[in-house]
């Protein structure tokens, strides 16, 4: 059973608005998140995380959003740029890491 | 500083052949683990090693046999390949499995069993 799960499986916008992807979990003892990107044919690439005792994550453009009492995982990129295009996996910890499916975003010029 | 390495980067095998998929990193990093990647079902965790000497199961083993004799390795062995094999596989390490520590990627294994 899928402890982890991303609803969307693709996601596109336009350059300079905001991306949103969201990620959804059930087991309510991970105590960490984190977002990866993957370029195709390359390894994930971690981006950013968010301990449990925390709501909201910042670095530069990515900011990680942590609803507890809804178990839900959000990444909002602001702006999107068309580099961003790639797909996004959502995990979480707890002794191990649970990933998410996936989302592939696509920045349009 | 070669981060994670895996080799092959592309492999065919026939259903029955065994092989080993190579993993190795240079940052002295005491986890590591091995990940498939299937349509639909993200990446899932089949092995992985806290140290030297030390592994244990993830959330899909069977099929597959690891070992940790060094920090460095961290090989991945098919003993009797069979179709639902066919994936892609990642390898990743981390300086400890504390819930802090950001893993880091190989560029990853296709595999196809035929």
């Amino acid at each position: 059973d899928q402890q982890v799960k991303q609803n969307s499986p693709s996601l596109s916008v336009q350059e300079g608005r905001i991306s949103i992807l969201n990620c959804d979990y059930t087991n309510s003892m991970f105590d960490y998140f984190l977002w990866y990107k993957k370029y195709p044919a390359e390894g994930p690439t971690f981006l950013i995380s968010i301990s449990s005792i925390k709501d909201k994550n910042e670095d530069g453009r990515f900011t990680v959003f942590l609803n507890k009492s809804a178990k839900h995982l959000s990444l909002h990129i602001v702006p999107s740029q068309p580099g961003d295009s790639a797909v996004y996996f959502c995990a979480a910890k707890v002794e191990q890491f649970y990933f998410g499916t996936g989302t592939s975003l696509t920045v349009i010029p | 500083n070669a981060g994670v390495t895996q080799t092959p980067k592309f492999q065919v095998l026939k259903t029955g052949q065994s092989m080993t998929l190579q993993c190795a990193q240079d940052m002295n990093h005491e986890y590591m683990s091995w990940y498939r990647q299937d349509p639909g079902m993200g990446l899932r965790l089949i092995h992985y090693s806290v140290g030297a000497g030390i592994t244990d199961q993830g959330e899909v083993p069977n099929g597959y046999n690891v070992s940790r004799s060094t920090t460095e390795d961290f090989p991945l062995r098919l003993l009797s390949a069979a179709p639902s094999q066919t994936s892609v596989y990642f390898c990743a390490s981390s300086y400890s499995p504390g819930a802090g520590e950001t893993q880091y990627f190989g560029p990853g294994t296709r595999l196809l069993v035929l």
